[in-house]
């Protein structure tokens, strides 16, 4: 079956490391993006891509870099620069550049040690 | 910019009962409205979407959602819960066409109970 994988499911860091969160989709969609979701907040938009080699910020970039050197794969660093990284990670991907998000992964939990 | 408002942060229904759930969107605009749902131990996933046309949208599962504009306001219907239903569901509203981020509300929790 087609979908998102988003790994490690959980991630602990330590103060001024960087970390990276995966995320890998085989849907063949063209646009990826990644959200933070923390409670009482909904899904906050930190990046997006709408192709290959191509990156926007969302609303909340800073502390955070993001490549998209293949299509399948949108990897997210969380830098040092975050100083409050603690929360709930979402890849979400959709067919086209225009499309809502229309599928999400499982989402990975970052917590500061 | 665009917001979204979900002002239920967690509501408790027994079967049977009737639902709505409440999403207001401040843009005076074109938008494209969204209700997605999160069933425990699954992915997010959309359950009905408003682009343009009728706006009384069907979404899966015996849910919809009617678009009244003069209200800024796309509620999330359904005639007779199920325990099944226990979930939490997210509004989310687009402006414009073309590539525009999607917006989120804070989402309701869903609880039915049998």
């Amino acid at each position: 079956d087609g979908g998102i994988t988003q790994s490690p499911k959980y991630l602990f860091r330590k103060e001024g490391q960087n970390v990276t969160l995966s995320c890998e989709q085989n849907l063949n969609h063209d646009a990826m993006y990644w959200y933070r979701q923390d409670p009482g907040q909904g899904l906050r938009l930190i990046y997006y891509s709408q192709i290959v080699n191509d990156f926007q910020k969302g609303d909340i970039a800073e502390g955070y870099s993001v490549s998209r050197e293949k299509k399948e794969s949108f990897p997210l660093t969380v830098t040092s620069a975050q100083k409050n990284p603690t929360a709930f990670y979402l890849c979400a991907s959709s067919l086209g550049q225009g499309d809502q998000p229309q599928h999400f992964g499982d989402g990975t939990r970052l917590s500061i040690l | 910019a665009q917001s979204v408002s979900q002002h239920n942060h967690h509501v408790i229904l027994s079967e049977a009962a009737s639902l709505e759930l409440g999403c207001n969107y401040s843009y005076g605009g074109t938008v494209n409205l969204f209700w997605y749902v999160q069933y425990p131990g699954q992915h997010l996933q959309l359950l009905l979407k408003y682009f343009s046309g009728d706006p009384l949208v069907k979404g899966i599962k015996g849910f919809e959602a009617e678009f009244i504009k003069s209200k800024f306001s796309f509620n999330l219907r359904k005639p007779s819960v199920q325990w099944s239903d226990t979930a939490e569901y997210f509004c989310a509203v687009k402006v414009g066409g073309g590539y525009q981020k999607v917006t989120f509300g804070t989402g309701t929790k869903l609880q039915v109970i049998p």
